[in-house]
C-alpha cells in the first residue's frame, strides 16, 4: 500500500491552522498514524486509528477520515510544531508517506 | 517505563551482512499484542519500515527487501535481532527500533522508539 502526502512542504506562522493530507493507494478503514519528527530525532506519535490522540499529545492536534483519504490538522501552529510530519498505514504491512515538512513562513 | 536501544556496527562494507540488536526494557516480548518493527531512514528522506516481529512469533517484512532482511527475537534477553545481507551503500541510513501493540488491540502505531543508530555503508 502506498501512501501519498500533500504538501511536500508547507510555509506557515504561529497561530495559523495548518492541513496536511495523506492518501491511501487503497482502503485501509481507520488504519492510519501520524508522526512528528524534529531533525536528529526519533519521530513521536501523535495520532493512531485515524483520529484518537496519543496521551500527552496536545489538544490543538487533531485526525480525521477513512479509507483513503485522511488529514492532520494543527488549529493554532505553535513555535515548537515546526517539524516534519509522516503518515504510516498499518493495514497491511506497515508503510509511511514521504513526510510534510512545516517551516516558518 | 518503556526504552529501546539499538546497537550494532556504524560502518560496514558493501556486499557485507548487517547486524542490529534492539535491547529494550518496561515491555515483555511475550506480551499479546506486543510488537518491535525496524525502520529505517536515509539521511534527509522518508522512513521506512523494515520488518516487524510480534509476540507470538509472527514476523511480517518488507515486501521489497524480505530477501535480504531476516528478524528474530529472543524473549529472555528482551532483545530483537535484524539481519539485512548484501548491504549497498544506499542502505546508509539510521536504524530505529519501536515498540508497538497490535491492531488488533486497538493500538498498530509504533508508540515508543530507540534513539536510532547511523549505519554507514562504504569501502
Amino acid at each position: 500500500i502506498q501512501m501519498t502526502q500533500s504538501p511536500s512542504t508547507l510555509s506557515a506562522s504561529v497561530g495559523d491552522r495548518v492541513t496536511i493530507t495523506c492518501r491511501a493507494s487503497q482502503s485501509i478503514s481507520s488504519e492510519l498514524a501520524w508522526y512528528q519528527q524534529k531533525p536528529g530525532k526519533a519521530p513521536n506519535l501523535l495520532i493512531y486509528k485515524a483520529s484518537t490522540l496519543e496521551i500527552g499529545v496536545p489538544s490543538r492536534f487533531s485526525g480525521s477520515g477513512s479509507g483513503t483519504e485522511f488529514t492532520l490538522t494543527i488549529s493554532s501552529l505553535q513555535p515548537d510544531d515546526f517539524a516534519t510530519y509522516y503518515c504510516q498505514q498499518y493495514s497491511s504491512f506497515r508503510t509511511f508517506g514521504q513526510g510534510t515538512k512545516v517551516e516558518i513562513k | 517505563q518503556i526504552t529501546l536501544k539499538e546497537s550494532g556496527p556504524t560502518l560496514v562494507k558493501p556486499t557485507q551482512t548487517l547486524t542490529l540488536t534492539c535491547t529494550f526494557s518496561g515491555f515483555s516480548l511475550s506480551t499479546d499484542g506486543v510488537g518491535v518493527g525496524w525502520i529505517r531512514q536515509p539521511p534527509g528522506e522518508a522512513l521506512e519500515c523494515l520488518a516487524h516481529i510480534f509476540y507470538n512469533g509472527d514476523k511480517y517484512y518488507s515486501p521489497s527487501l524480505k530477501s535480504r532482511v531476516t528478524i528474530t527475537k529472543d524473549t529472555s534477553k528482551n532483545q530483537v535481532v535484524l539481519t539485512m545481507t548484501n548491504m549497498d551503500p544506499v542502505d546508509t541510513a539510521t536504524y530505529y527500533c519501536a515498540h508497538m501493540v497490535g491492531q488488533w488491540l486497538g493500538r498498530g502505531a509504533f508508540d515508543y522508539w530507540g534513539q536510532g543508530t547511523l549505519v554507514t555503508v562504504s569501502s
